[in-house]
């Protein structure tokens, strides 16, 4: 079975420039969380989506970060315009089920570096 | 808000030796507990989910326990090897619909 799948590994950008990270969860999974991973820090979510829903997104700083998941499998989360504090590791997430019973499976990430 | 703490942040071992990680939380009102392993520049790998209702949960040389009521959990690794070497985050999930909150990790090296 294939784990879940993002895109780019790394993107290394200039400030005030568009970024977009695109992730393919674990097939059947509901659930969808993206993290910012700051460096020495533990994720901290974003934005989580059951299905094609935005179920929490109250750490998501919406005048610059949006995301999407269209017909509830894969998502986009894109930056625009990109500010150097947005350096970090962006990490999808899935699950099959409720978070609250359910072990969340990681992608690699997408190394971010904002020039 | 949740406050997630892992005590030693860095943490060096022979190999061979038995070693705990630790995790303490404030709200002790969580459904589960995990614990995950981070390698340097990969995601993050699932170790053991320990439910609410359960006080250990084991896998391998891995035993995962938890005491809801003082908001803490321990990870204990047996015979620890080089291929333990990583970083291990615990991240409780509160019940109802809230976001997770992970702690900031032990960085574990086990010399050969």
């Amino acid at each position: 079975e294939a784990g879940v799948v993002q895109s780019p590994r790394y993107k290394i950008i200039e400030k005030k420039q568009p970024v977009a990270f695109w992730c393919n969860p674990i097939s059947g999974h509901n659930t969808l969380y993206w993290y910012r991973q700051n460096l020495g820090q533990g994720p901290e979510l974003l934005i989580r989506y059951e299905n094609e829903e935005a179920v929490d997104d109250s750490q998501l700083p919406k005048d610059r970060f949006s995301a999407e998941r269209l017909k509830g499998v894969d998502s986009t989360l894109k930056i625009q315009p990109a500010e150097l504090g947005d350096s970090a590791v962006y990490l999808c997430a899935s699950s099959s089920g409720l978070a609250e019973q359910e072990t969340q499976y990681f992608g690699p990430g997408t190394r971010l570096l904002v020039l | 808000k949740q406050e997630v703490t892992q005590i030693p942040a860095a943490l060096s071992v022979p190999e061979g030796e038995n070693l705990v990680l630790n995790c303490s939380f404030t709200d002790s009102a969580i459904y589960n507990l995990q614990w995950f392993r981070q390698d340097p520049g990969k995601g993050l790998t699932s170790l053991l989910l320990i439910q609410s209702s359960q006080r250990e949960q084991t896998s391998g040389r891995l035993n995962a326990s938890l005491d809801k009521s003082s908001g803490r959990s321990t990870l204990y690794i047996a015979a620890s090897q080089p291929g333990d070497s990583a970083t291990y985050l615990c991240a409780p999930n509160p019940r109802g619909y809230q976001k997770v909150t992970f702690g900031t990790g032990t960085k574990l090296q086990v010399i050969p």
